[in-house]
């Protein structure tokens, strides 16, 4: 079956410092979507992607999809304290289904 | 901001009993699912629910698992003869749309279920 897995498994950044975390998939896929969760919450929507290397931005945040569609990133600048969390991806290949990347778990001191 | 709703936020189980874990979906979405992460791990799909029916399932959501929309606004997780393994967080979610044309699912605050 499909599997998405992301790395790295933690990162831990000083303030203001740079993250990025990266999600394969072992299909291509139709769309890919990114997570937040904070840690003791639930998973929160935060972009989807849908077209063969498409780059977007929200804020300090950008998001791409590989040209092959079966990579994506995600990479923070300058990150704060209010970034501390889990980012997932998580897979779309046509049906109903999410496949959940393992998540990049984000801690950053200030 | 429209939510998704799931009682209880927390339930203990006996190893072997039954348990009904409930979500009210937001109103106007149309596709519904339910995930589960065991503490410290990955979202794992379990399951989707269009027009009244079981649209996917995973090779988790085997014959102890069973899903309802009982009536126009809540969905039903149950679990029949819990085991130790069914330890972990259960989310419920729903999207307005499914498949490729998803845009991003809204997750409940999830149900921890502990079984002892």
């Amino acid at each position: 079956g499909q599997q998405v897995m992301q790395i790295p498994q933690y990162q831990h950044v000083q303030e203001g410092e740079d993250f990025t975390t990266y999600c394969n998939s072992s299909t291509t896929l139709s769309n890919i979507q990114w997570y937040k969760q904070r840690p003791g919450g639930h998973p929160v929507f935060l972009i989807q992607l849908v077209k063969s290397g498409e780059v977007k931005k929200q804020k300090r945040l950008t998001f791409q999809f590989g040209e092959a569609k079966k990579n994506s990133s995600l990479h923070i600048t300058a990150t704060q304290t209010t970034d501390v969390g889990t980012y997932f991806c998580a897979g779309n290949n046509a049906g109903n289904m999410l496949t959940f990347g393992g998540g990049t778990r984000l801690m950053v001191k200030p | 901001e429209p939510e998704v709703t799931q009682t209880p936020s927390h339930q203990v189980t006996q190893m072997g009993q039954e348990v009904i874990l409930r979500c009210v979906p937001i109103s106007n979405h149309l596709y519904f699912y339910w995930y589960r992460q065991i503490l410290g791990q990955k979202v794992e799909f379990l399951v989707s629910f269009y027009n009244n029916e079981i649209s996917e399932k995973s090779e988790i959501f085997d014959d102890q698992f069973s899903v309802e929309r009982p009536d126009g606004s809540n969905f039903t997780l149950k679990i029949r003869s819990t085991k130790l393994e069914d330890s972990a967080m259960y989310f419920c979610a729903s999207s307005f749309t499914g498949g490729w044309a998803n845009y991003g699912y809204t997750f409940g605050s999830g149900t921890r279920l502990t079984v002892v």
